[in-house]
């Protein structure tokens, strides 16, 4: 079946400007995560979505960050104002249901997004 | 604070021979911890996990351990194949069954 999706692939942006990134999760899936990876660096935890549970936000890094969820299935991950220092891939996960099992999350390709 | 830490430099081995990374935390008692492997401009892509009351799991040529007192997962890889050639990443559980803190990372380079 298919994958976790992110579209776009590529987003070049300028300083200042909004952007809106998207992640299309596997069907059925409930759990849906937002990662940051700068280059050489490890998975930044941003947002994580459970079901019909609230968010857990503990991740954004400033409140330019904010992230929906609509209808339990498709994420927007938004950045106001973009400085510089948002430049990085940012990579969306969903994970099958289950909150007293663990269960490993399937990433997408994400989304590289530059700042200039 | 909690503190992952993955090899930082780059594992360089010869094909055949057993490749062994290592995952330290600090700080942390995770419930359960998972490998996953990322190639370059890809997601990272699942390959084992192993709870906290495991010694060990296997999957064909990986090998993973767990010591909760040393606070140390190592991840083996047997029979080293050039396609082995990627970056490795170590996650851990925290807060909770489905969240997962995720290390640096150690790319590993198989050599024919």
């Amino acid at each position: 079946g298919a994958g976790v999706s992110q579209s776009p692939s590529n987003k070049v942006t300028e300083k200042g400007k909004d952007v809106e990134l998207r992640c299309d999760p596997i069907s059925g899936h409930t759990a849906l995560y937002w990662y940051r990876q700068s280059l050489g660096q490890g998975l930044e935890f941003l947002i994580y979505f459970q079901g019909n549970s609230a968010p857990d936000k503990s991740g954004l890094p400033s409140d330019r960050f904010s992230a929906e969820r609509t209808g339990g299935s498709v994420s927007t991950l938004t950045i106001q104002r973009t400085q510089q220092e948002d430049s990085a891939v940012y990579l969306c996960a969903s994970s099958p249901l289950g909150t007293t099992t663990p269960n490993e999350q399937y990433f997408g390709p994400g989304t590289r997004l530059t700042v200039t | 604070s909690q503190k992952i830490e993955q090899n930082s430099e780059a594992l360089n081995i010869q094909e055949g021979k057993t490749a062994t990374l290592t995952c330290n935390y600090t700080n942390y008692s995770p419930a359960y911890l998972q490998w996953y492997r990322q190639d370059p401009g890809r997601g990272p892509v699942f390959l084992l996990l192993i709870r906290e009351n495991e010694k060990e799991k296997r999957k064909e040529r990986l090998k993973v351990t767990f010591d909760t007192t040393l606070k140390q997962s190592l991840f083996h890889i047997t029979a080293s194949q050039p396609a082995d050639s990627a970056t490795y990443l170590c996650a851990l559980s925290s807060g909770g069954y489905n969240k997962l803190i995720f290390g640096a990372g150690t790319r590993l380079a198989v050599h024919p």
